[in-house]
Parts: C-alpha cells; structure tokens; sequence
C-alpha cells in the first residue's frame, strides 16, 4: 500500500511569486490535511479537507489556500509568497470513520522563499 | 487554545530507557498520538491512545491517563538511530482531522 505522496519534494521561489504543492493520500483514506513547520513555529495546522469540503483551517492569512478533488488528492496554494513561507510543508492523511486513530504524513515539500 | 506541554530536550545512553512526558489541556479531547522525526524528515507515526492504559509496542510503549491530561512515551533499550524530535499531538472530537501539536522533545542519544 502507497503512502502519502507529497510533489514536488523540493523547490525555490522567489518573493512574490505563488506556489502550488500536490498530496496524494493513501487509498481509501478521504481526509487530507496540511501543516507548516518551521525551526521557530513548529507544526502549524493549515487546512483539513473531507470528500472536498474544507472541514477545518487554521490561523493563516488568505494567500493559503487549498482544495480537495474527487480522488481525494489535494493541493494547497500560496500566493504572493514572502520569505516567511520558507518551511516545511506537510500532508497528512486519514481514513474515514470517527476516532481518527491513524494519521500518517508525506515526506513533505521543503519551499525556500528567495 | 490548546495548551500541550513537552520537555524541549532530553539525552540519555545507548541501551538506556527514556520517559518523554506529555501534558495537555483539551476541551473535546478525543485522542493522543506520539511521532518520532528525524531531522529533515517527516513525522513518523508512533502510537496514538484513545483509552487510559498502557500501549506496548516493541521498545516503544505510551501510556495515557485522561483524567489527568497526561501522556508518556517510554522507549527501552535505546539506539543511536533513537535519536529524534518526539511529537505529541492531541486530537479533538469536534475536529477529527486536526492534530494539535506539542513543540516536540529532542532526544540525544549517546554511546
């Protein structure tokens, strides 16, 4: 069974400009949520989708966003990126059914903001 | 907020055992979960507890106490590839999905 997949691993971008990351999550799990880790901030949550509903979000600006589609891959957007951005962005995935008693993350997507 | 508490740093030898405890204030508690990360890396999934007790698996057991907000990670009989940021993550039942996050323990593990 695949795990969680996470494109691209890594990338460069400069101020200003905008970023889309990728997740697959693992087969049969329908639930997909995104955090941001930094040296500073730890593991910040962003957003959970469920059967392409945004169910959950976190505190971060509007420049976040991020969608759910029918195969239950995800994608998250920044737009108008600040060197602030620079972390490591995670995708998680969760299977369905209430106690959510197994949550498993992708390698992640490093982003440096130039 | 949630208020989850974690020890920033801890050392111990190889072949030694280690505690890494973990305190939360939850409303809507539902569930705790331990990662281990390793630098650069993604979190790993080590155990999540639901019920009060004690989970054993292999060198790694967590214990969890609901009434007391209180959650531990016990690893026995250390390596050097133990060496890692140990997570703690509480979820809630309003919001499944969501891992609220400790700021992690640094565990050093030396010869």
């Amino acid at each position: 069974k695949a795990g969680v997949t996470q494109t691209p691993r890594y990338l460069i971008k400069t101020r200003g400009q905008q970023v889309t990351l990728s997740c697959s999550p693992i087969s049969g799990h329908r639930s997909v949520s995104w955090y941001q880790q930094t040296p500073g901030q730890g593991l910040q949550f962003l957003f959970e989708y469920f059967s392409e509903t945004q169910r959950n979000k976190g505190n971060f600006p509007g420049r976040f966003s991020g969608r759910q589609f029918s195969n239950s891959r995800s994608e998250m957007n920044v737009s108008t990126l600040e060197l602030g951005d620079s972390a490591l962005y995670l995708c998680a995935s969760s299977p369905p059914g209430a106690g959510g008693n197994t949550i498993y993350f992708g390698e992640g997507s490093w982003l440096t903001v130039v | 907020g949630q208020n989850i508490d974690q020890p920033t740093e801890m050392t111990a030898t190889e072949g030694a055992i280690v505690q890494i405890n973990c305190t939360y204030q939850t409303s809507g508690f539902n569930g705790l979960f331990w990662y281990q990360q390793h630098a650069g890396e993604a979190p790993t999934f080590l155990s999540y507890n639901v019920l009060d007790g004690l989970e054993e698996k292999g060198r790694f057991s967590s214990f969890l106490s609901r009434s007391k907000g209180y959650s531990y990670l016990l690893l026995k009989e250390l390596q050097m590839k133990d060496s890692a940021s140990y997570l703690c993550a509480v979820t809630r039942g309003s919001t499944l999905g969501r891992l609220y996050f400790g700021r992690g323990t640094q565990l050093t593990v030396w010869p």
